[in-house]
């Protein structure tokens, strides 16, 4: 079975410029949640969703939102882009929401802002 | 507010030896822990998931252990190949959003042959 996926695998935008970041979770999974890793440091949580409701919000700006599809798919879209939006965002996707649920990421799509 | 906290930060050691790899965490209400294994440039691996009422976890060289009370848990990696050269992060949920995992920021480990 083919694990998370997500494009782009690469993309780069200039400043002001707005971009919109792809994932498909794994098969029969209902969970998709989204993560932004600045160069070493750990992952950070910016949205989770579940059943195409939002169940989580990390401490990130309104000029990220996102979506989930009735397919589960989701997609991330950042507004505005700043030079600090650098980075590498990471889709994972779990079954359900219990908290006994391990989390699958993909492998990212690095976002390098000029 | 809960904190992960990983040390060392950095660790280069032989082919063939055995290490242990820890990670911190300030609040001790957590479900799981959970081991990921990244590559550079690359997404996160699923290592090992502990439960909050196991003590430790194995698959293959790896063990990963957890001790709720003292907010602590390891992973050991026996016989350590070069293959094994990566970044190791340890996550748990939030107590008070347990949608959201909080990282430690990770142990980058070089294996030389």
């Amino acid at each position: 079975d083919a694990g998370v996926t997500q494009s782009p695998t690469h993309l780069i935008k200039t400043r002001g410029q707005q971009v919109t970041l792809r994932c498909s979770p794994i098969s029969g999974h209902k969970s998709v949640s989204w993560y932004q890793q600045v160069l070493g440091q750990g992952p950070q949580f910016i949205f989770q969703y579940y059943e195409k409701e939002e169940r989580g919000r990390g401490n990130f700006p309104d000029r990220f939102s996102a979506r989930q599809f009735p397919n589960y798919s989701s997609e991330l879209n950042v507004n505005a882009l700043l030079l600090g939006d650098s980075a590498l965002y990471l889709c994972a996707s779990s079954l359900t929401v219990q908290s006994n649920q391990p989390q699958h990421f993909g492998d990212g799509t690095r976002l390098s802002i000029l | 507010k809960q904190e992960v906290t990983q040390i060392p930060a950095a660790l280069s050691v032989p082919e063939g030896e055995n290490l242990v790899l820890n990670c911190s965490f300030t609040d001790s209400a957590i479900y799981n822990l959970q081991w990921f294994r990244q590559d550079p440039g690359k997404g996160l691996t699923s290592l090992l998931l502990i439960q909050s009422s196991q003590r430790e976890q194995t698959s293959g060289r790896l063990n990963a252990s957890l001790d709720k009370s003292s907010g602590r848990s390891t992973l050991y990696i026996a016989a350590s190949q070069p293959g094994d050269s990566a970044t190791y992060l340890c996550a748990v949920p939030d107590p008070y959003n347990t949608d959201k995992l909080i990282f430690g920021t990770g142990t980058r480990l070089q294996v030389f042959p």
